[in-house]
């Protein structure tokens, strides 16, 4: 939570259509990822992005697209071509000044399917 | 390829004792780990990192230790309390250059009254 907003918090997607997610930070951090977490299961990186106009695949990129337009904002669409996504997605945020990379989520957007 | 564990079971304590979790990793020497705290419904939350060169390290009720020649971090809590239960995973730094984190699946705790 803190300075990193994810939106909206439960949302549902019928067959075939696209749905965004969103994630906004006022961190002042250049790095932004994104992740998918199941039940019973931990965090799988989808993309993630150190640099404005920047970003790379993940573990489990298939079926999702990312832009990163603006250094506060990484919107996740997880697209048709996902046949699973039903889902709880979690949107982090790390600053690239160190090594360290410790990472500060949101609260999470809960995606379920019609 | 790379591969961190942490026990699936949960882990159920009485209140007031220490609370013991395991991260074992392989085919794989971090520079460091990292331990996060998360709550159902809720993002993860940092709270311990660790040096490869560092054997512990503590945050009041809190202590991770770090043996890289057994691959192992152990994550105590002392004079657990009800509000300590969640589930606690660890996270190692990726093997490329990349600010990427490789998170364990987490352990449950439960801290009973």
């Amino acid at each position: 939570d803190g300075g990193i907003t994810q939106s909206p918090k439960y949302l549902f997607r019928k067959e075939g259509q696209n749905v965004t997610l969103s994630c906004e930070q006022n961190l002042n951090h250049d790095a932004m990822y994104w992740y998918r977490q199941d039940p019973g299961q931990g965090l799988r990186l989808i993309y993630y992005s150190q640099i404005v106009n920047d970003f790379q695949k993940g573990d489990i990129a298939e079926g999702y697209s990312v832009s990163r337009e603006k250094k506060e904002s990484f919107p996740l669409t997880v697209t048709s071509a996902q046949k699973n996504p039903t889902a709880f997605y979690l949107c982090a945020t790390s600053s690239t000044s160190g090594r360290l990379n410790i990472q500060y989520f949101g609260a999470g957007t809960r995606l379920s399917v019609l | 390829s790379q591969k961190i564990e942490q026990n699936s079971e949960a882990l159920n304590i009485q209140e007031g004792k220490t609370a013991t979790l395991t991260c074992n990793y392989t085919n794989y020497s971090p520079a460091y780990l990292q331990w996060y705290r998360q709550d159902p419904g809720r993002g993860p939350v940092f709270l311990l990192l660790i040096r490869e060169n560092e054997k512990e390290k503590r945050k009041e009720r809190l202590k991770v230790t770090f043996d890289t020649t057994l691959k192992q971090s152990l994550f105590h809590i002392t004079a657990s309390q009800p509000a300590d239960s969640a589930t606690y995973l660890c996270a190692l730094d990726g093997t490329d250059s990349s600010y990427k984190l490789i998170f364990g699946s987490g352990t449950r705790l439960l801290v009973r009254p």
